[in-house]
């Protein structure tokens, strides 16, 4: 088992550029989340997906983030347009009975 | 106010040292309570996993629980470098795949020769 796949580990982008973070699950884990960390907030839920349908959006910031899982094993969080306080680490975790096992983590810088 | 806080540290201790890392927390529905590891420029690892008040011993690493204060400790014997990383506490109200953590700000320890 691989574990939580995310790519790209490392973005950098211009700010008002669109921005494509991408997350593959743990094969069997029904339920996908999405956080943001950086030092001042720390871990941030941003959405999370059970069964591939969005149940809580409540984190996510603004209008510019939107996220899917379009099925089970793929699910994207999309910045449009970028702004420089979006630069942070996005993680994506899959849960089990006992607690999540997270991806290695984006980073994401806007300048 | 936080639903779950906790000192960010930075805490150094040296080799060998028993190390306590807390979190407190408000909301009293929270049952499952987990600690995780978290090295630089790395994902977190879940750690140590207790349901409700008590203890749980792993190795070197000790959770426990008090509910009814709030508060849960993560107590780490004969430290050692390898220790060094970003502790986080998590805590959900129930059991679900589906129930969402709320994690606390974290702790760095480090952990010197």
């Amino acid at each position: 088992d691989a574990g939580v796949i995310q790519s790209p580990r490392h973005e950098v982008t211009e700010m008002g550029q669109e921005v494509t973070l991408r997350c593959k699950p743990i094969s069997g884990h029904n339920s996908l989340f999405w956080y943001r960390q950086t030092m001042m907030r720390g871990l941030e839920l941003l959405i999370y997906f059970n069964n591939n349908v969005p149940i809580d959006d409540s984190g996510m910031p603004e209008d510019r983030f939107s996220a899917k899982m379009p099925n089970a094993s793929f699910s994207t969080l999309k910045i449009q347009p970028s702004e420089p306080r979006d630069s942070a680490v996005y993680f994506c975790a899959a849960a089990g009975n006992y607690g999540y096992t997270f991806g290695s983590g984006t980073r994401l810088t806007v300048v | 106010q936080k639903e779950v806080e906790q000192d960010p540290g930075p805490l150094s201790v040296p080799e060998g040292a028993i190390v306590s890392l807390n979190c407190t927390y408000s909301n009293s529905a929270f049952q499952y309570f987990m600690w995780y590891r978290q090295y630089s420029r790395k994902g977190p690892e879940l750690l140590m996993y207790t349901y409700s008040s008590g203890n749980k011993e792993d190795g070197r690493f000790t959770a426990q629980v008090d509910k009814s204060s709030k508060y849960i400790s993560l107590f780490i014997r004969d430290s050692q470098p390898s220790d060094s990383a970003t502790y986080l506490c998590a805590m959900r109200r129930n059991t679900g795949t589906a129930s969402k953590l709320t994690f606390g700000t974290g702790t760095r320890l480090q952990v010197t020769l």
